[in-house]
């Protein structure tokens, strides 16, 4: 699986878009984007994935661009529930079946 | 909506012993995954189980470690003997099919080995 790369830590204030990025310049074409959360330590939540079109559900956006070497995750209007690490994971769609989490970006909403 | 659970929530067992953590997955489910989580570290994969069947493990799965499904509700990892190190939350997840499908995780069980 390609690798990801995610800043350790974000701020964002409450009732504002919360964008985060994800570098993995070394997706291959098989390889879809994953995004998970753990908040505190409960239990990986997942939250959206997408191939090369973006995608959106009620949790959050997915961007992901033209060159699929980055994506960004959007939650339009952040609450202080939604703090907590997110992890964007890179996939091959058949073969390895594991989820394999890096360190994640601890995203702080501030009230 | 379904999600998948575990139990006990807290486990707190002496070196040496054997625990069992159980999981219920999702009920249409048939792939079902353990992970851990050591604190402060990152969560990672134990095993991967379908058909009756490991089909894959790490490294950090070794012969301590089984995983059976005795019902056809329940998932359960066995530590055979249990170590300081192994002292972590265990995940339990399910999912409906390998490749793209999601992984659905559960709350975790945590085991504190003393």
């Amino acid at each position: 699986d390609a690798k990801t790369t995610q800043p350790t830590s974000m701020d964002c204030a409450e009732g504002r878009a919360a964008n985060l990025p994800c570098n993995h310049s070394t997706i291959s074409g098989n390889e879809y984007v994953y995004w998970y959360r753990q908040i505190h330590s409960q239990g990986p939540q997942y939250i959206i994935h997408g191939l090369k079109n973006n995608e959106t559900n009620e949790m959050a956006s997915l961007i992901i661009t033209e060159d699929r070497k980055s994506s960004t995750l959007i939650l339009p209007h952040a609450t202080l529930r939604d703090t907590a690490v997110y992890y964007c994971i890179v996939r091959v769609v058949q073969g390895a079946q594991k989820l394999v989490f890096g360190q994640g970006t601890r995203l702080t909403i501030n009230p | 909506e379904p999600e998948v659970t575990q139990t006990p929530s807290h486990q707190v067992t002496q070196m040496g012993q054997e625990v069992i953590l159980r999981c219920v997955p999702i009920s249409n489910h048939l792939y079902f995954y353990w992970y851990r989580q050591i604190l402060g570290q990152k969560v990672e994969f134990l095993v991967s189980f379908y058909n009756n069947e490991i089909s894959e493990k790490s490294e950090i799965f070794d012969d301590q470690f089984s995983v059976e499904r005795p019902d056809g509700s329940n998932f359960t990892l066995k530590i055979r003997s249990t170590k300081l190190e192994d002292s972590a939350m265990y995940f339990c997840a399910s999912s409906t099919g390998a490749g793209q499908e999601t992984q659905y995780f559960g709350p975790g069980t945590r085991l504190l080995v003393l």
